[in-house]
């Protein structure tokens, strides 16, 4: 079956340090994948996606390559603010049409990040 | 999400009580799920509707029943056999009109046990 594993947290950084938060996944096919941010008491919101081999999301800052020889979708920001300060979670999304898998989303286990002013 | 609307944001649930979970949306998405989500976990589904009148199990589905009587509506039901309910719960709604479309997340409902 699907599977995402991500970097363990908590991560903490001070601002304007560089960010990573490795994802790996384990799929048939060509899955969809995904970054989505929660902020504390809210719901998940997409931050940034891409569906292909070698594709780039980017979106507030925020950038993840869809490497599909590593099998990886590394999250990375290169100057964090303290308003990025949320859990990070990775999911991949299942390619076939028809299947009763399809659509389903498969998440990571979350990682914290906290920045410090 | 302001097309998805969860309520209540605060459930109390008492022992060997039935619970609803209320998710409207009006984004016209066909597809809507459930999740449940526990301290430090990912997110894991419970129940997922592609259409109206149809719903299927998702990985942790004992315990709770949806319906899908409108497309706008798909109400979760935390039944008494949930044994440990208390948790943060997500609908999500995705557009099957195209691939690769995102989930989009309501801003969750949380139970607890009085």
């Amino acid at each position: 079956g699907n599977s995402v594993t991500q970097m363990e947290g908590p991560v903490t950084l001070s601002e304007e340090a560089f960010l990573t938060i490795n994802c790996t996944y384990t799929a048939t096919g060509y899955p969809s994948l995904f970054w989505y941010v929660q902020y504390p008491g809210e719901g998940l919101q997409l931050l940034l996606k891409a569906t292909k081999a070698d594709d780039k999301g980017s979106n507030k800052g925020f950038e993840a390559t869809y490497r599909k020889e590593t099998t990886s979708f590394h999250l990375e920001k290169g100057s964090v603010q303290v308003s990025d300060s949320a859990v990070y979670f990775c999911a991949l999304s299942s390619p076939r049409r028809g299947g009763t898998s399809y659509g389903k989303l498969t998440f990571g286990q979350g990682t914290i990040l906290t920045v410090h002013p | 999400d302001g097309g998805i609307t969860q309520s209540p944001k605060y459930l109390f649930r008492k022992e060997g009580q039935n619970v609803t979970l209320s998710c409207e949306q009006n984004l016209n998405h066909d597809a809507m799920y459930w999740y449940r989500q526990d301290p430090g976990q990912g997110l894991r589904l419970i129940y997922y509707s592609q259409i109206v009148n149809d719903f299927q199990k998702g990985d942790i589905a004992e315990g709770y029943s949806v319906s899908r009587e409108k497309k706008e509506s798909f109400p979760l039901t935390v039944t008494s056999a949930q044994k440990n309910p208390t948790a943060f719960y997500l609908c999500a709604t995705k557009s099957e009109g195209r691939r690769n479309q995102p989930q989009h997340f309501g801003d969750g409902t949380r139970l607890s046990i009085l």
